[in-house]
């Protein structure tokens, strides 16, 4: 069953970096994702794809501040130079053949 | 740009019908796979629902389907979900998005929001 597990929550302090993890489940290593960014009473917003081998393709606009990384089953997103706005929900999402899959979201806090 | 504009959210009975509509602009419609997603009040998101370029290829999450039908109409680059037998756990804000292939959700809705209640 496809599955991606995310923390509920994250923190971090403005300037600095922070990393978010998406676990894909078992026998599903080799599965893209897609990172989105839902900011507090906005619609989500996407912000890139991450294969597997951890090459990435932004979202228009993204800034050079967000990067994905990959290792295993893990997806990862970094968030570098934190800026008070970063603080949103970010969920990954990955697919199937006919079924499309969102981890849980991971709440960001700047402090 | 791309804009993609729900609407038809309301409130509607246990057991009452809803037809949404998402109007696209700035992108050639017929070209993309479309997708309906929702989240729940407080919750995370949970995709409901795809349409192919033609409409000939349509899958559904199990927890709607037999109740939502998902539609779509090239000539007024517009597409639609209708939800039947609503209950009280369909309430949530729904969004219309973009599927670009093998990338992702690429371009969302503002959503609109459906609330179930007696």
């Amino acid at each position: 069953q496809l599955v991606l597990t995310q923390s509920p929550s994250a923190s971090a302090s403005l300037g600095a970096s922070v990393k978010l993890t998406c676990t894909l489940s078992s026998g599903h290593n080799n599965y893209a994702i897609a990172w989105h960014q839902q900011q507090p009473e906005k619609g989500p917003r996407y912000l890139m794809k991450l294969n597997s081998d951890g090459s990435h393709i932004k979202g228009d606009g993204i800034p050079d501040r967000f990067s994905g990384s990959s290792s295993g089953a893990e997806r990862y997103l970094t968030i570098s130079s934190l800026q008070s706005e970063d603080e949103a929900d970010y969920y990954c999402q990955t697919w199937g053949t006919d079924i499309w899959v969102f981890g849980g979201g991971t709440k960001l806090t700047v402090l | 740009q791309v804009q993609l504009v729900e609407s038809g959210g309301g409130m509607v009975k246990p057991g009452g019908s809803l037809r949404l509509s998402c109007a696209a602009s700035g992108f050639t419609f017929s070209d993309y796979y479309m997708s309906w997603i929702r989240q729940a009040p407080g919750k995370g998101l949970e995709w409901l629902s795809y349409i192919s370029t033609s409409g000939s290829t349509i899958y559904y999450a199990d927890s709607v389907k037999g109740r939502f039908t998902i539609s779509r109409d090239n000539a007024k680059n517009s597409l639609y979900l209708q939800m039947n037998s609503l209950r009280a756990e369909d309430t949530a804000v729904y969004y219309c998005a973009r599927d670009l292939i093998s990338s992702g959700f690429y371009s969302w809705g503002q959503g609109t929001l459906v609330t179930v209640s007696s």
